[in-house]
């Protein structure tokens, strides 16, 4: 079956920077692209990017651009998401999702918490 | 930037009632990019819908999808107990995706 397993909850100072780890079994990681969403406490979804694990192609949504970093293992079968220069606001919980006509499959979720 | 608003924000029926749950957007939308998620407490969301109305794997036929443009519509036709969660509208068909704010359907 299908198994999304992310790397555990983090704390991190402002202006520091996060990578969070995605590993894909039970499917063929290179003919899904990876999808990262993150969602903030009581707030709404919100997109961050993908990659296409084929050949590395990434989009990013505008409002993370610069920030983040969305790049994949192929032999590992693991996608990962880094933001960088952090502030409060990102404290959030991290997804991953492989993508098939939607977020089909998701990842369990990381916390990701900013604070002094 | 598609801002895709969800309405009502709070749903309260019981169980074995109709949910009707809306998701409107700012501009038009292609059917084929909708899509739309249940989320419960302290889960990941669970994909329901795509392309405004096919199930996903697994969904019961009482969940189903219609719309078309700028209005789309999630009809629960009996609500479960396991139905009480919240609910995303979501539109791939333009950069970047984005999400309704999500409608809370409550136990009354």
């Amino acid at each position: 079956q299908v198994q999304l397993v992310q790397s555990g909850a983090e704390v991190k100072k402002p202006g520091a920077s996060v990578k969070v780890s995605c590993k894909a079994s039970g499917f063929r990681f290179s003919n899904y692209a990876m999808h990262w969403v993150r969602q903030a406490p009581g707030q709404r979804l919100e997109w961050m990017g993908w990659i296409n694990p084929d050949n590395g192609n990434t989009k990013y949504s505008q409002k993370f651009q610069g920030r983040v970093t969305i790049t994949r293992d192929t032999s590992a079968s693991t996608a990962y998401m880094e933001l960088s220069s952090l502030i409060s606001e990102d404290t959030a919980v991290y997804y991953c999702a492989r993508w098939d006509r939607g977020c089909v499959d998701w990842g369990q979720g990381t916390l990701v918490t900013v604070s002094s | 930037e598609i801002v895709l608003t969800q309405s009502p924000g709070t749903l309260s029926l019981s169980p074995g009632e109709r949910a009707t749950l809306s998701c409107r957007a700012s501009q038009s939308v292609n059917s084929n990019y909708l899509v739309w998620y249940q989320q419960k407490p302290g889960q990941a969301p669970r994909l329901l819908i795509y392309g405004t109305s096919s199930r996903a794997t697994g969904i019961p036929d009482r969940f189903s999808g219609s719309g078309s443009g700028t209005d789309f519509t999630l009809t629960i036709s009996r609500l479960e107990p396991e139905d009480f969660a919240v609910y995303y509208c979501q539109q791939y068909g333009s950069s970047p995706l984005t999400f309704g704010g999500g409608t809370k359907v409550e136990i009354k």
